[in-house]
């Protein structure tokens, strides 16, 4: 069955570390997207892609980034950890150019804490 | 600012009530209204969805009722039950392709037996 895995499921590292968060799916879809999910504000977009070697910003994008070498993977990198960055962190994709397929289907997410 | 502002933020349900959420927006090219249940460690999954051409869109005990002219959506859930107590997410967007979804903060949905 297709499905998006993320990888780890829980990650403690301690601040200015660069850490890599792993989406992966096999949907073959051309979207992707990286949410982080903080209490009292809901899932906020940080970056997607809408296929390979296009990346773009979200909401919160500051202290992240991606890149997208293949459909299957869009590794999350945060390249100077903060503690601000801890949180839940969620992948999605979706494929919209076929009919009646708005929905973007998520990860089981990562829980991040940054000492 | 917050794209879809959603209420309450918690809810307590007696089994066999009505759960009542409702989200309200203000861009009006929003021309897609998901609605996303998560249980807790799982990632949000999709629960029903409706588009501004219709009033009202019901999947079994879950209906969405959209009023266009006040912005506003909401979702019923019908004959509560303690396994529908999970977080609910509304969610707008503008098909334009790449549907990017913009949530509101979340509502804790608990139904007591």
């Amino acid at each position: 069955d297709a499905e998006i895995t993320q990888s780890p499921r829980h990650k403690i590292t301690e601040t200015g570390r660069q850490v890599t968060l792993a989406c992966h799916q096999t949907w073959n879809h051309n979207n992707m997207f990286w949410y982080r999910q903080d209490l009292g504000h809901g899932l906020r977009l940080i970056h997607y892609s809408y296929g390979v070697h296009d990346t773009n910003k979200g909401e919160v994008s500051d202290g992240y980034s991606v890149s997208r070498s293949n459909t299957e993977d869009l590794p999350l990198t945060l390249e100077s950890a903060a503690s601000s960055q801890t949180s839940v962190y969620f992948c999605a994709s979706s494929d919209p150019g076929l009919a009646g397929t708005d929905t973007q289907y998520f990860g089981p997410g990562t829980r991040l804490t940054v000492l | 600012q917050q794209q879809v502002k959603q209420s309450p933020q918690s809810l307590i349900v007696q089994k066999g009530g009505i759960s009542i959420i409702n989200c309200a927006y203000e861009n009006t090219a929003f021309d897609y209204f998901p609605w996303y249940q998560q249980f807790p460690g799982k990632g949000p999954a999709l629960l029903i969805a409706i588009r501004p051409d219709v009033s009202e869109k019901k999947e079994g005990r879950f209906t969405i009722s959209f009023n266009k002219s006040a912005k506003q959506f909401s979702l019923h859930i019908m004959d509560s039950q303690p396994g529908d107590s999970a977080t609910y997410f509304c969610a707008a967007s503008i098909q334009t392709g790449a549907n990017n979804l913009f949530f509101g903060t979340g509502t804790r949905l608990t139904v007591i037996p």
